[in-house]
């Protein structure tokens, strides 16, 4: 399977503990994104890597959040000291150029309990 | 691009046409995305249009575009219990050439056998 590939799938944590996802993006993709989807409402986006270099955060993005991507490849995205509010669908998208087509993976639910 | 709007629900029965949609914000938009979501399930890009183009079909799926109106829509030709799912437009961010997604809040399809 070449598609965008996201672990876990689930997550449950506490409230106050750090949570790290993956994501796998299409190989030749250069360009890799982050969403965060609640209930009843589309993806909303977090943040943007073209290569390894980070060129976009979201005022979504609180300082308890922080994304890497060190090699260009896959991305990491971590939430430290979660809260009851960031539970929700992570969802990790690639694309080889801007404006194209953007390929989602399946997604990491997260419940902070 | 921030106000991407749909309708929330549409019912059709089995072998009928569904008509989804949108409506975008930005005229200097010059792709629309449509992505389909299964219960659980990430985002699969179901097609696009490009925004010099009034109409693009792909087998069952025909999308119309109104750029006067900016007004999108998605019609799904002999709908299928398969087809039931969310229907998301989505529009790129112009304010920066790097590509994020606005996206609508999704369109609940429910096909009646």
């Amino acid at each position: 399977d070449t598609g965008v590939s996201q672990n876990p799938r689930h997550k449950i944590t506490k409230r106050g503990q750090n949570v790290t996802f993956r994501c796998d993006p299409i190989s030749e993709h250069n360009r890799l994104y982050w969403y965060r989807q609640t209930l009843g409402q589309g993806p909303e986006f977090l943040t943007y890597f073209q290569n390894e270099a980070q060129l976009e955060k979201s005022r979504l993005l609180s300082d308890r959040f922080s994304a890497e991507r060190p090699k260009g490849s896959f991305s990491t995205l971590e939430i430290q000291r979660t809260e009851q509010g960031d539970s929700a669908m992570y969802l990790c998208a690639s694309s080889s150029r801007g404006e194209g087509e953007q390929y989602f993976g399946p997604g990491t639910r997260l419940t902070v309990t | 691009g921030e106000d991407v709007e749909q309708s929330l629900f549409l019912s059709v029965r089995e072998g009928d046409s569904s008509v989804i949609n949108c409506t975008y914000t930005d005229s200097s938009s010059t792709y629309l995305y449509w992505y389909k979501q299964e219960p659980g399930a990430g985002l699969q890009l179901l097609t696009y249009i490009f925004s010099n183009m009034d109409m693009k079909q792909d087998q069952r799926l025909t999308v119309l575009l109104n750029k006067k109106d900016k007004h999108l829509s998605l019609r799904i030709a002999d709908t299928q219990t398969g087809d039931s799912a969310i229907y998301f437009c989505a529009e790129p961010d112009r304010g920066s050439t790097l590509g994020r997604l606005y996206f609508g809040r999704g369109t609940q399809l429910t096909v009646w056998p």
